[in-house]
């Protein structure tokens, strides 16, 4: 079955300072794999997606992530963080059951970014 | 720009009641989902829609049932509150062109069930 994991619960940086946010995935054939962001008190953002091509896909926000397939990993990054950057994160990936396609998503991760 | 909206932010239910939880979207999103979001479980599938009167299961719908009647508006059932049921509704809507990729998320409903 296809899956996402966010090792992380909370990730804390400075703001300046380079940002990550870890996602490795499981999934049979070709991953599709996705970025949300949920700022308080508002619902979730699409933030990035890799379906093929460059293993370094940039989104909103200044945010890109890269992907990895020796490494089955879908990091999230920042080269400078905001303070306003901090939200909950979430990966995700497409997943086909019974011939729909739906999302799965990860547990998230909170990113603090402090002044 | 793409609006789902819910219609309430918050909500408290008791026990045993048969609560409703409406989404609208003004897009004309053939695909809508609804979404519980529970801390260090993330989203979790209820139930979607890829058209009009149709509906299938997403990974945990035990206990709620949904109904579209209309494209923009999609609704989910809990036939009798539990207090397990306590948590956080998102509803998301994309279009078919996209697949399932892009999806767009309402504000969220927090229902609380005593």
């Amino acid at each position: 079955a296809q899956s996402v994991a966010q090792p992380e619960d909370q990730v804390n940086v400075a703001e300046g300072n380079p940002l990550t946010v870890k996602c490795t995935y499981s999934v049979s054939g070709n991953p599709y794999l996705f970025w949300y962001v949920q700022y308080p008190n508002r619902g979730l953002q699409f933030l990035l997606k890799y379906i093929t091509g460059d293993n370094l896909v940039k989104g909103s926000y200044g945010f890109e992530a890269e992907f990895n397939k020796s490494q089955t990993s879908f990091h999230l990054k920042k080269p400078s963080a905001l303070v306003s950057d901090s939200a909950l994160y979430f990966c995700a990936v497409r997943a086909v059951n019974t011939g729909f396609q739906k999302l799965v998503f990860g547990t998230g991760t909170r990113l603090l970014v402090s002044p | 720009d793409v609006k789902v909206t819910q219609s309430s932010r918050y909500l408290v239910k008791r026990t045993g009641e048969k609560v409703f939880l409406e989404c609208v979207q003004d897009m004309d999103h053939e695909n809508m989902f609804w979404y519980r979001q529970d801390p260090g479980l993330g989203l979790r599938l209820i139930y979607f829609s890829y058209d009009v009167k149709m509906k299938e299961k997403g990974d945990i719908p035990e206990g709620y049932s949904v109904s579209r009647e209309k494209k923009e508006r999609f609704s989910l059932i809990l036939e009798s509150a539990s207090t397990n049921q306590t948590s956080m509704y998102l509803c998301a809507s994309s279009p078919l062109r996209q697949g399932i990729y892009e999806q767009y998320f309402g504000p969220g409903t927090r229902l609380t069930v005593t």
